[in-house]
């Protein structure tokens, strides 16, 4: 099974200013179609989880650009520009390449210092 | 408004059954594959099961393998998840989500496992 490894698992961050979230696979994620099926996730507090970005940096219907996608073979990383209060949640990647089973990273929990 | 709506959920004692269902509107719910995935209470997403569009193929997670059947209603645009021999460690929401890349979620449907 493919291990998705999230860092950090806890992020502070002052409103307004950048965030950073990895993501390592414990194998490269590109399909032999040519595709990385490398997705990213949010879920705020009490709500259901929501795709943010889908292929590594394709960002989803309304999701706004402050929130970007990046990466390639085995590791990823989503940026958030300047944060705003309503990005407060827990973030995950995860893979569609090797499946299955799909797996996710553990989560980052990202709040308002 | 493309919406999933899950139910069924509910308490269930340790060996007993369970179907939850997910309803899809607002888009051609046979044209998709369709997911499972769990989240236990203050853990992380575990993906539990998929469904081809025509429900020729499905795939599960190792943990609920022989207990669990995925299946599908093109028809009636239903989803259904039913879990057999449940175990305390299957608590969980249980959402559906559209596609094997989980574009869509609904608000998911809380199962507890306990005697």
């Amino acid at each position: 099974d493919v291990v998705m490894t999230q860092s950090p698992l806890s992020l502070p961050v002052t409103l307004g200013q950048p965030a950073s979230i990895s993501c390592t696979s414990s194998q490269s994620l590109v399909h032999s179609d040519g595709n990385t099926y490398l997705h990213w996730f949010q879920q705020r507090p009490g709500q259901s989880p929501r795709r943010l970005i889908y292929k590594v940096s394709n960002r989803d219907s309304g999701v706004p650009d402050r929130f970007s996608g990046s990466g390639s073979g085995t590791d990823f990383t989503l940026k958030i520009s300047r944060v705003e209060a309503e990005d407060v949640g827990v973030y995950y990647c995860m893979h569609g390449t090797l499946w299955p089973p799909i797996t996710f990273g553990q989560g980052t929990r990202l709040e308002i210092k | 408004e493309v919406q999933l709506v899950e139910s069924g959920g509910g308490l269930v004692q340790p060996g007993g059954s369970l179907r939850l269902s997910c309803a899809a509107s607002g888009f051609m719910f046979s044209s998709y594959w369709m997911s499972w995935v769990r989240q236990a209470p203050g853990k992380g997403l575990e993906w539990v099961a998929n469904i081809k569009r025509d429900g020729s193929e499905t795939y599960y997670v190792d943990s609920v393998k022989g207990r669990f059947t995925i299946s599908r209603d093109n028809a009636k645009n239903s989803l259904y998840l039913q879990m057999n021999s449940l175990r305390a460690e299957d608590t969980a929401v249980y959402y559906c989500a559209r596609e094997r890349a989980l574009a869509i979620w609904g608000q998911g449907t809380m199962v507890t496992v306990s005697s």
